[in-house]
This record gives C-alpha cells, structure tokens and sequence, in this order.
C-alpha cells in the first residue's frame, strides 16, 4: 500500500533562517505532489506541485521554493524565514491528475 | 479568481442532532470531494462528487453536488461526538489537473 511521509511534525526556526521540509511517498511511482500550507482550522492553500522530477510549477509568490530531486520526494526550503511563513505545512500525493489527495501529517512551522 | 465559499464556519450542537454544511461557488467544477481533518494531521477524503445532482451517501452522512456542479453539500443525521472535526470542500477546476481550491472549513464540534 502507499505511504507518505512527512517532517519533521514541529518545527521553531528564527526569522532569516533556512528551511527544508522534506516529503516521500512509498509505494508508487510518478505520482503528483504538491506542498499546500493551511491556516489555523482554516482551508488550504495550494503552494506547489509537480507532476515529474524537477517539474514544479508556482501557484502563489512567496519566498519558499520547491524541489523534486527524485520522483517520490519533495522538499519545501526557503533561504530566509519570514514571520508570516509561520503555519501549518502539509503534503500530498495522487496517482493522477483526476484522483483525490492523499495527504501527510503535515508540519507545524513556527517562525519567531 | 476562483473561490469556494463554504458555510457554516462553525457549528456546536448536541449529539443526535442533524447539520448541513454547504460549499458555494460561481465556477463549475469537473468534481468536488470532502475531506475531514483531525487537529494536527493531514485531511483524509470523504467522498468525491462529479455529477451534477449526484448523491452519495457514507453510514450517516450524505452528499450532493448541485445539477450545474456550482455547489455542494453534507449532510449529517443523528451527529456524535466522533464527527467532531474540521469539514473541507475542495473544488477541481481545472478540468483534472489535480490543482484543488478548497473551502475556508467547518469546524464542527459534537456535544454528548
């Protein structure tokens, strides 16, 4: 069966400093991925997908970035932390375009 | 710029009682699932929708997706306190590209 993993669950880094959250999907191959961040007990926000190694497309401007080294893993990374990065980060996969999400347990990220 | 308007933001009710949460749009979309999400995990999906006037129906909750795919529903009967949670519409409307809007939510909490 598919798995998907996610970390680190919390996160504090300090304003200016780098991030990396790192994603993986077990159990397919060529899936879409995409990073989505969500508001406190609000909906999400798509930030980033990716339907292949090193295809990434944008869906907002922000100072994160996104990366797929390798066709199950996805990284979220920012060079230098912003307060309103704060928030809760999840990651998804699908088998296709057309099929629901299967998401993480998402990060917790505070920005101080 | 597409939206999904999604109502109640909030509901607190007692156990046995029934609730509809609605999820709004001007868009039509290709398809339109649910998902429940628990504090502190990724949501998983309910139930995807692609018919216009579809229902569908899962032990106690039921849902419908408008004739002209603009809008949704869920509907609980006789709730309990393990419905309690987070309540996301998400809209496709980017004919199959796997790229969601989601509703704001409805947090729903399930008084014994």
């Amino acid at each position: 069966s598919q798995t998907i993993h996610q970390w680190p669950a919390t996160l504090v880094q300090p304003v200016g400093s780098p991030l990396s959250l790192e994603c993986t999907v077990e159990g397919t191959s060529n899936p879409n991925l995409y990073w989505y961040r969500q508001a406190a007990g609000r909906g999400l926000q798509l930030l980033f997908y990716s339907v292949g190694i090193g295809q990434i497309s944008s869906e907002v401007p922000q100072n994160l970035s996104a990366s797929r080294p390798q066709d199950r893993q996805f990284i979220l990374s920012s060079k230098k932390l912003l307060l309103s990065d704060s928030g809760f980060y999840l990651c998804a996969w699908s088998p296709s375009a057309s099929s629901p999400l299967h998401f993480g347990n998402g990060t917790r990220l505070t920005v101080t | 710029t597409q939206l999904l308007e999604q109502s109640p933001q909030f509901l607190s009710i007692q156990e046995g009682e029934n609730l509809t949460v609605y999820c709004n749009s001007s868009s039509v979309f290709s398809s339109l699932q649910w998902y429940r999400q628990e504090p502190g995990e990724g949501p998983v999906l309910l139930v995807t929708v692609v018919t216009g006037g579809e229902v569908k129906k899962l032990k106690r909750l039921t849902f419908q997706f408008g004739d002209a795919r603009k809008d949704s529903s869920l509907h609980i009967t006789a709730a309990q306190p393990g419905d309690t949670g987070l309540y996301l519409c998400a809209g496709d409307y980017s004919g199959n590209t796997g790229k969601l809007i989601f509703g704001q939510g409805t947090t729903l909490q399930v008084k014994p």
